[in-house]
Order: C-alpha cells, then sequence, then structure tokens
C-alpha cells in the first residue's frame, strides 16, 4: 500500500538532547513538508522541500533542520536550540508542489521532558 | 496576508442533522482552497478542494463546499451527520509566489451527538 509513515509515534527527549523524527513515502511525490501542531494554532510549516537536495524554510524553521538525499525520505531534526519542542509534528507530501492535496503521515507525538 | 479563518472552535449537531463548518478567506489573489480532516491522535486526510469553476465542489464521505466569491466563504457541510465525522476540521489555502505555500486555519472540532 502506498503512503507515508513516520516514526516513531511517540518519542521522549530530554532537555538540551537533538533528536529525529522520521518520514519515508512510497507515493513517489517530489514536494515533502514538515508541520508542527498545537492546541488552537492549526499547522505551522517548517520546512518543505520539492526536489531531492533541495529544502526551504518554512514559518517556524528556527531550532530545526532537514535532509533530503532522497526522495522518498525526509527527516527532521529538532535541535536544542527549539525552545519549545514540545508539539505533534505532521510529515506531508503531495505530486508536483502544493497545487495538489497533501497527504500527512501519521504523527509524531514530541514531549520534552 | 493570504489567509483562513475559522470562526467557530466547536460545532456540536445532532445525528441524522445537517452540519456546517465555517471558512473565511481573505480577499486577495486566487482563492485555491482545501478542506482536511483530522481524527484523533492521526494525520490530515483531505477532503476537497476548490480551484475553479463550479462553486459547489463535492468531496469524500458525502461532504460538499461551496465557494462564495461575495461573501468570501467555502464553508463545509454535509445533508445528515454521523457520529464517525467527529473529527477536526480544517480550512486551508494556497498562497500565491514562486512557492505556493498552504496556510492553515486553526480547525473547528466537530462533535457529532447520537
Amino acid at each position: 500500500d502506498g503512503g507515508i509513515t513516520q516514526s516513531p509515534k511517540y518519542l521522549f527527549r530530554k532537555e538540551g538532547q537533538n533528536v529525529t523524527l522520521s518520514c519515508e513515502q512510497n507515493l513517489n511525490h517530489d514536494a515533502m513538508y514538515w508541520y508542527r501542531q498545537d492546541p488552537g494554532q492549526g499547522l505551522r510549516l517548517i520546512y518543505y522541500s520539492q526536489i531531492v537536495n533541495d529544502f526551504q524554510k518554512g514559518d517556524i524553521a528556527e531550532g530545526y533542520s532537514v535532509s533530503r538525499e532522497k526522495k522518498e525520505s525526509f527527516p527532521l531534526t529538532v535541535t536544542s536550540a527549539q525552545k519549545n519542542p514540545t508539539a505533534f509534528y505532521l510529515c506531508a507530501s503531495s505530486r508536483d508542489g502544493p497545487y495538489n492535496e497533501q497527504f500527512f503521515g501519521p504523527g509524531t507525538r514530541l514531549t520534552v521532558l | 496576508a493570504q489567509s483562513v479563518a475559522q470562526p467557530e472552535d466547536q460545532v456540536n449537531v445532532a445525528e441524522g442533522n445537517p452540519l456546517t463548518v465555517k471558512c473565511t478567506y481573505s480577499v486577495s489573489g486566487n482563492p485555491y482552497l482545501f478542506w482536511y480532516v483530522q481524527y484523533p491522535n492521526r494525520g490530515l486526510q483531505f477532503l476537497l478542494k476548490y480551484i475553479t469553476g463550479d462553486n459547489l465542489v463535492k468531496g469524500s464521505y458525502g461532504f460538499e463546499a461551496e465557494f462564495n466569491k461575495s461573501q468570501t466563504s467555502f464553508h463545509l457541510k454535509k445533508p445528515s451527520a454521523l457520529v464517525s465525522d467527529s473529527a477536526l476540521y480544517f480550512c486551508a489555502r494556497l498562497g500565491s509566489g514562486g512557492y505556493q505555500k498552504v496556510t492553515f486555519g486553526t480547525g473547528t472540532k466537530l462533535q457529532v451527538i447520537p
């Protein structure tokens, strides 16, 4: 079955540690995205990538980093510089950029202890 | 800035009654609009979109939305609500420019009461 997988489902991190969230898709989509979801704030774009080896900052990129070495994979690293990292993180992909609807993964809930 | 607004944090409706979840958009550029649904602790699922053409858009699970240019609205509707429709609904808008970023509303929680 085609789709997007995110792992892990739940992640706990101590303050000061970096952590990497995985996102893999087998939909053959060119574009991939990372969003952060907080209660009452909708989804906010962290990073996006329209093609392999290229990515751009979204609205709230500070304290995050990404890579896009393969078409199928778009991992997100939450660094210790992110001041409030506890949130629900969603990865998405779409065909040919955002004109088309986005397909979302199941999400990773990150909690900083 | 091109944005969308969802004026209701929560909507309650009795099972079998029609439901409406409201969305308005700011007037600037072409309003390419989407609706997504999120079930508890899961990712979002696409419901429908308006790009151009017929103002009444039909989507998944019996949902439809009406694009109203004069009222700058794109309300989501369903003739008869099911308990399984209870979820968080997001309106979204495609921006303009070199990269057309999607901006999401803050979401409306729909509670269908048996």
